[in-house]
């Protein structure tokens, strides 16, 4: 039973480019959430969300950035005219339940740098 | 001001007991937890406790939690080189699945 992946495990893009981040949860998980890690800070929310439904987004950004979990395949976080302050490790967790006493196992993170 | 705070680094001797320490401000927190990164890795999740517990063990781990001082600490027992990672303390509400609140992390550096 694999973990969650997430893909790819490091991306570079320059300022103005598209950053896509792939997880794909657990099997049998329904439940994605995604956090940033900045340099030398925990992580921080961002969104959460279930097939085909974000279910709270209020940790991620106003602009240029996006999240889905279609009915198949991976769970997208996407970034649009990536800026520096964009470098982060963007971790993927997933959960069988929307329970947060149910164990949430977290991938092995994307880290972006633009450059 | 971040609503969990840990201090950021602790260096140990191998064999010695670690403690990390973490506050929060959130009385209506439900779960707190502890998780564990190692270099290049995501999360591993060590051990949560539920708000009205005040001690929780697992093998080497200790959970304390003081409700009335909003102070959480995980002891590690015998602490080991393989011990060494960033420990995360994390917070969860009740109206909040998924969404945990994390320390900035404690660095623990095992030294033999």
């Amino acid at each position: 039973n694999a973990g969650v992946m997430q893909n790819p495990r490091h991306l570079v893009r320059r300022r103005g480019q598209e950053a896509r981040l792939r997880c794909s949860p657990m099997k049998g998980h329904s439940h994605v959430y995604w956090y940033r890690q900045l340099p030398e800070e925990g992580l921080k929310f961002m969104v959460y969300l279930q097939k085909e439904n974000i279910i709270d987004e209020s940790g991620m950004p106003k602009e240029r950035f996006s999240a889905e979990f279609p009915k198949e395949g991976p769970s997208i976080l996407r970034i649009q005219q990536v800026v520096r302050g964009d470098s982060a490790a963007y971790f993927c967790a997933s959960s069988s339940e929307g329970r947060v006493d149910t164990e949430a196992f977290f991938g092995q993170g994307t880290r972006l740098t633009v450059v | 001001g971040e609503d969990v705070e840990q201090s950021l680094f602790l260096s140990v001797r191998e064999g010695d007991s670690s403690v990390i320490n973490c506050t929060y401000t959130d009385s209506s927190s439900t779960y707190l937890y502890w998780y564990k990164q190692e270099p290049g890795a995501g999360l591993q999740l060590l051990t949560y406790i539920f708000s009205n517990m005040d001690m929780k063990q697992d093998q080497r781990l200790t959970v304390l939690l003081n409700k009335k001082d909003k102070h959480l600490s995980l002891r590690i027992a015998d602490t080991q080189t393989g011990d060494s990672a960033i420990y995360f303390c994390a917070e969860s509400k009740p109206d909040s699945w998924g969404k945990l609140q994390f320390g900035a992390g404690t660095q623990v550096v095992v030294t033999p």
